[in-house]
């Protein structure tokens, strides 16, 4: 069954580095997003990206945020400058035309010390 | 705006035994989605079962009924003869219908069943 891949799962990073998270929708699908789950807390929409550019974000998606989709297949999250209060799960997830639900990767943990 | 309420941090329940996991919520437009996740420990999260507004019967999914009442704006999960492997941390969320809309989560319930 085809399934959204997230690399790495986990990831340790110093304040004020840069992080790229990394997910491959599934490959006909046409939605893509990432959301965020601070640990204990409810799952938070950061953005979504369509036909190449980004359809909507949230107000935690400033310009520390950016998305790219580099080559067809990866989907590309990155954080510029990370924060402490940056830490938490991020999911990529991705929809297919005319479908209702989006499909989850299993998620990158980001802990920023 | 979109808002989900789920009300219940926490639940216990009985193996076999039927759970209901409440949901309720806001929106002023007329074509939405309801959906449930699990998120296990290990964190994936995993869909189960999706309603749609103009959907004029309950969707089902195997032991998964979602328990629509349009009026009351409400969009309960049911499962039936519960398993250990039921455990997990239960989503409801919300979407408007069209294209590449985003979910909106509520707080989440965690089930936790006893043998």
């Amino acid at each position: 069954e085809p399934e959204v891949t997230q690399t790495p799962s986990h990831q340790v990073t110093q304040m004020g580095q840069e992080v790229i998270l990394r997910c491959v929708p599934i490959s006909n699908h046409l939605y893509f997003y990432w959301y965020r789950q601070i640990l204990g807390q409810k799952v938070e929409f950061l953005v979504s990206f369509y036909n190449n550019e980004i359809s909507e974000k949230s107000e935690i998606f400033d310009d520390q945020f950016s998305v790219e989709r580099p080559d067809g297949s990866n989907f590309t999250l990155k954080i510029r400058s990370t924060k402490l209060e940056d830490s938490a799960m991020y999911f990529c997830a991705s929809k297919d035309r005319g479908r209702t639900e989006a499909f989850f990767g299993q998620g990158t943990r980001l802990t920023v010390v | 705006a979109q808002k989900i309420t789920q009300t219940q941090p926490g639940m216990f329940v009985q193996e076999k035994e039927a759970v209901t996991l409440d949901c309720t919520y806001d929106t002023s437009d007329p074509s939405y989605g309801l959906f449930w996740y699990k998120q296990p420990s290990s964190g994936e999260m995993i869909f189960l079962i999706y309603q749609g507004s103009y959907d004029q019967q309950n969707a089902t999914e195997g032991r998964y009924s979602l328990n629509f009442q349009k009026a009351r704006k409400s969009a309960n999960l049911v499962i039936s003869a519960s398993q250990l492997g039921d455990s997990a941390m239960y989503f409801c969320a919300m979407s408007l219908v069209f294209g590449n809309e985003k979910l909106t989560f509520g707080t989440g319930t965690r089930l936790t069943i006893i043998p």
